[in-house]
């Protein structure tokens, strides 16, 4: 059964941290992974990782997909408030269906 | 680009009752999910469709529910008769095969 493990659960920073947030994978005929932002409402696309030790980047958030070791993560320099959110990874395999992790709860104080 | 539309927003039914949730893709996109979302379960797959034809509706939870795609711009999820543990977040997401995912803003359902 395929299988999206994230951690940490959740993650309480202060603003100006930078943070890492992990996720492990075990999927059969593995696509894609991908990672969205999930405020209060529906969860928004961030990056998608087909390529192992290729990284994405958009602004301060950047994430690097481990093909070999089944895992990716996600980092967020220089945080801010307005990080605060669920981060969810999810992976897809042959088809186009998406598996999701349980997220991570991400707190950033001021 | 409106993105996806799902309605209603929020449903609140009574147990036995039949609640149908409504969603229009984005226009061109060839994949459309639906998916549940509760604290417990986090989000799950329930059915996709792939240009109007079903692909794999082993995430959908028994009988009581059911889902069409009539045409490529509209998408109605079921659940008949309705439970308590229905209650959840359903979201509609469409793509355009190896994109992300665009989802649509849910359907809060409580089933009292």
């Amino acid at each position: 059964e395929d299988k999206v493990v994230q951690s940490p659960l959740s993650l309480v920073v202060h603003e100006g941290d930078t943070v890492t947030l992990n996720c492990s994978y075990e999927v059969t005929n593995f696509r894609s992974l991908l990672w969205y932002k999930q405020e209060k409402k529906a969860p928004t696309f961030l990056f998608m990782l087909t390529s192992s030790g290729i990284e994405k980047k958009s602004g301060r958030l950047s994430s690097i997909l481990d093909k070999k070791e089944l895992f990716s993560i996600l980092n967020i320099t220089a945080t801010q408030t307005g990080d605060s959110a669920i981060y969810l990874c999810a992976v897809a395999n042959s088809g186009y269906a998406l598996n999701f992790g349980k997220g991570t709860s991400l707190l950033v104080t001021p | 680009d409106a993105g996806v539309i799902q309605s209603p927003r929020h449903e609140v039914t009574e147990m036995g009752q039949e609640v149908t949730l409504r969603c229009k893709p984005i226009s061109g996109h060839d994949y459309l999910f639906w998916y549940r979302q509760t604290m417990m379960r986090g989000l799950e797959l329930l059915i996709y469709f792939n240009n109007n034809v079903p692909i794999d509706d082993s995430g959908m939870p028994e009988d009581r529910f059911s889902a069409k795609m009539p045409n490529a711009s509209f998408s109605t999820l079921k659940i008949q008769p309705s439970e308590p543990r229905d209650s959840a977040v359903y979201f509609c997401a469409s793509s355009l095969r190896v994109q992300g995912s665009s989802f649509g803003s849910g359907t809060r359902l409580t089933v009292v």
